[in-house]
């Protein structure tokens, strides 16, 4: 069982629907970063969470500490948000990032 | 423009060619970082540095080669590239692990 557990791994959505990934974890963190990789594109850092909400722009992401568990969500999407959004936690015992497998989003017109 | 710069884009090695993946930072980080990327398989630390002098190995270490003598930059070193080691690479680096990080954007290398 992987450390960070992402769900689902792939989501097809419609132009202005209300996008939920939800991710898992089960070791200790310091942190829970949320990051966006574009097709044949580099990796991009949305947010940093050690625990409540963040929010910028259209996207919202929360974490619950005691339950190990982060949803990122986007509200009215857009074609151009089609991106793999991947999870990762930082570990309380280091500076390592653990990666979740990542969730492939599509966003059709 | 301040940020994590990585060299080469894109590689194509022979089985058994040697080579170093660059990366550099302008932000005055401290901890660097490298990692590959393969399909089903999510992002993997190969090797990690806190500072100056001081590299560890990560999750998939063998094959790969560290060294951090200035804070800038991190070099990653395959010394005898093998087929199982096509893939994505990306260098990253924070202050800390209470910040954000930086990815570089990322070297594609194929081993034929």
């Amino acid at each position: 069982k992987n450390e960070v557990e992402q769900s689902p791994q792939n989501l097809t959505a419609q132009e202005g629907e209300f996008i939920t990934i939800n991710c898992s974890y089960s070791v200790g963190i310091s942190a829970l970063h949320w990051l966006q990789q574009h097709p044949g594109g580099g990796i991009v850092s949305l947010f940093m969470l050690s625990s409540g909400k963040k929010k910028h722009g259209r996207l919202i992401a929360t974490i619950n500490i005691q339950e190990k568990h982060s949803s990122l969500h986007i509200t009215a999407s857009h074609p151009r948000d089609s991106a793999v959004y991947i999870c990762a936690v930082s570990e309380t015992s280091g500076s390592r990032l653990t990666f979740g497998e990542g969730t492939q989003l599509t966003v059709n017109p | 423009n301040a940020g994590v710069t990585q060299t080469p884009k894109f590689q194509v090695l022979k089985t058994g060619q040697s080579m170093t993946l660059q990366c550099a930072q302008d932000m005055n980080h401290e901890y660097m970082s490298w990692y590959r990327q393969d399909p089903g398989m999510g992002l993997r630390l190969i090797h990690y540095s806190v500072g100056a002098g001081i590299t560890d190995q990560g999750e998939v270490p063998n094959g790969y080669n560290v060294s951090r003598s200035t804070t800038e930059d991190f070099p990653l070193r395959l010394l005898s590239a093998a087929p199982s080691q096509t893939s994505v690479y990306f260098c990253a680096s924070t202050f800390d692990r209470f910040y954000g990080y930086t990815f570089g954007s990322g070297t594609r290398l194929t081993v034929v």
